[in-house]
């Protein structure tokens, strides 16, 4: 089956770190580029950061930088988000998504969505 | 970045009914919008890229249209398992950014 699922979402303190992770299964994981995308019920959807399918190049939006690292082991087929420094405006459900190409192209929509994992940040 | 604008915010519909959703881009992001579905506690869906383009396994009754700063999508007869949110996407500009998504509902 042709899915992503995530994990690694809890409650942890401002200022604290945590490592997120998305496990896809049914593709070539390798051929294609992922996502992190984030909801919150005041700010809607919000795109946080971007990994090419080979994991060379990544972007990031200008909240995160600095705080937040995407990566890639495409042995695993594994996504990860390392999230430091957090703080309460990181709080989320914040869901791993896939690209219909490796990151050569400029069709960055997402053909394929995991169900999320919540990320709370308070004291 | 681009600003995504959608409305209403919230459309209230009878099945069977069309319904219209818009979005409103600040500036041009040419035919690179897509179109998604969310329902409570599921992953989004993609319906729409290109504007226009359904992805596979979306029915007819979903159509997108527009280009440059002015998109809809329609849904032409709704069905039960139609209500959900849906968002719109562009990708013509980085950042990536997302409208505040339209919930439809039963009227």
């Amino acid at each position: 089956e042709v899915q992503l699922v995530e994990s690694g979402g809890n409650l942890v303190q401002p200022g604290g770190s945590l490592r997120l992770s998305c496990a896809a299964s049914g593709f070539t994981y390798t051929n294609y580029a992922m996502t992190w995308v984030r909801l919150t019920p005041g700010k809607g959807l919000k795109w946080v950061s971007s990994i090419s399918g080979s994991g060379e190049r990544a972007f990031y939006t200008d909240s995160v930088q600095g705080r937040f690292t995407i990566s890639r082991d495409n042995s695993r087929n594994t996504l990860y988000l390392q999230m430091n420094s957090l703080t309460a405006d990181d709080t989320a459900v914040y869901y791993c998504a896939k690209h219909p190409h490796d990151g050569d192209s400029h069709f960055w929509y997402f053909d394929l969505w995991g169900r999320g994992t919540l990320v709370a940040v308070s004291s | 970045e681009v600003v995504l604008t959608q409305s209403p915010a919230t459309l209230s519909v009878s099945p069977g009914e069309r319904a219209t959703l818009s979005c409103r881009a600040s500036q041009s992001v040419a035919s690179n919008l897509a179109w998604y579905q969310q329902k409570p506690g599921q992953a989004p869906r993609l319906l729409i890229s290109r504007s226009s383009t359904r992805a596979t396994g979306v029915p007819a009754r979903f159509s997108g249209s527009g280009s440059g700063t002015e998109f809809t999508l329609t849904i032409s007869s709704l069905q039960s398992g139609d209500f959900a949110v849906y968002y719109c996407q562009q990708y013509g500009n980085w950042p990536l950014t997302f409208g505040g998504g339209t919930k439809v509902e039963i009227k």
